[in-house]
């Protein structure tokens, strides 16, 4: 299947500790991108990349640092997790067509206890 | 900045229309974007205006005006399967700004 995916689906885990969410496009695209979306349903930006250049960091806490190996993956490490981090992150893809279409992945839901 | 306002809830039966607005107030703008969001599940695309109008795709349609900052999504035909949130948002300085999303509930 063409498409963007996450690893993992689900994370629940501790105040205080480092965890990294996964996402990988086989659509071909040159930027990947990721968005928190909030208990209220708010989705904002995060990070944009494009040929593995970071392109967009919209003020997050240096506690996110994106990675990009390769311009199919695109990880998310966060450290020190706190309590507001709690939320769904989704990982999206596009490229230069209908004004940079982006296809999202079907979110991790980090819960930190 | 970017401000982007859309109703929080909608709702409507089975088989009618319903419009949902759009309206913005960006820094810049190189299209607008509609995204539909069922509960659990990822955005997935739907519409993109660049130019004044109107765009046809089957039971959707979205129209937009620059001059005003104002775009609308048309749902024709309400089937169940609509009911999601469907999310606004405005390409600029290569990315995406979303409003808050607008709950569509479809009643039988």
């Amino acid at each position: 299947d063409t498409a963007v995916s996450q690893t993992p689906k689900y994370l629940v885990t501790q105040m205080g500790n480092d965890k990294s969410i996964k996402c990988e496009q086989n659509l071909g695209h040159d930027t990947m991108y990721w968005y928190k979306q909030d208990s209220k349903k708010f989705l904002k930006i995060m990070f944009s990349y494009n040929n593995k250049e970071l392109i967009i960091n919209e003020t997050v806490p240096n506690r996110f640092s994106p990675k990009s190996p390769d311009k199919a993956h695109l990880n998310l490490h966060i450290n020190s997790l706190e309590l507001g981090d709690s939320a769904v992150y989704f990982c999206a893809s596009s490229r230069p067509e209908r004004g940079e279409t982006q296809y999202f992945g079907p979110g991790t839901r980090l819960l930190v206890l | 900045g970017q401000n982007i306002d859309q109703p929080t809830e909608m709702t409507a039966t089975e088989g009618a229309i319903v419009q949902i607005n759009c309206t913005y107030q960006t820094s810049g703008f190189n299209g607008l974007f509609w995204y539909q969001q069922h509960a659990g599940e990822a955005p997935t695309f739907l519409s993109y205006n660049v130019l004044d109008g109107l765009e046809e795709k089957g039971r959707f349609s979205s129209f937009l005006s620059r001059s005003k900052g104002y775009s609308y999504l048309l749902l024709k035909e309400l089937q169940m399967k609509d009911s999601a949130s469907y999310l606004c948002a405005v390409y600029n300085d290569y990315k995406l700004s979303f409003g808050a999303g607008t709950t569509v509930t479809v009643r039988a």
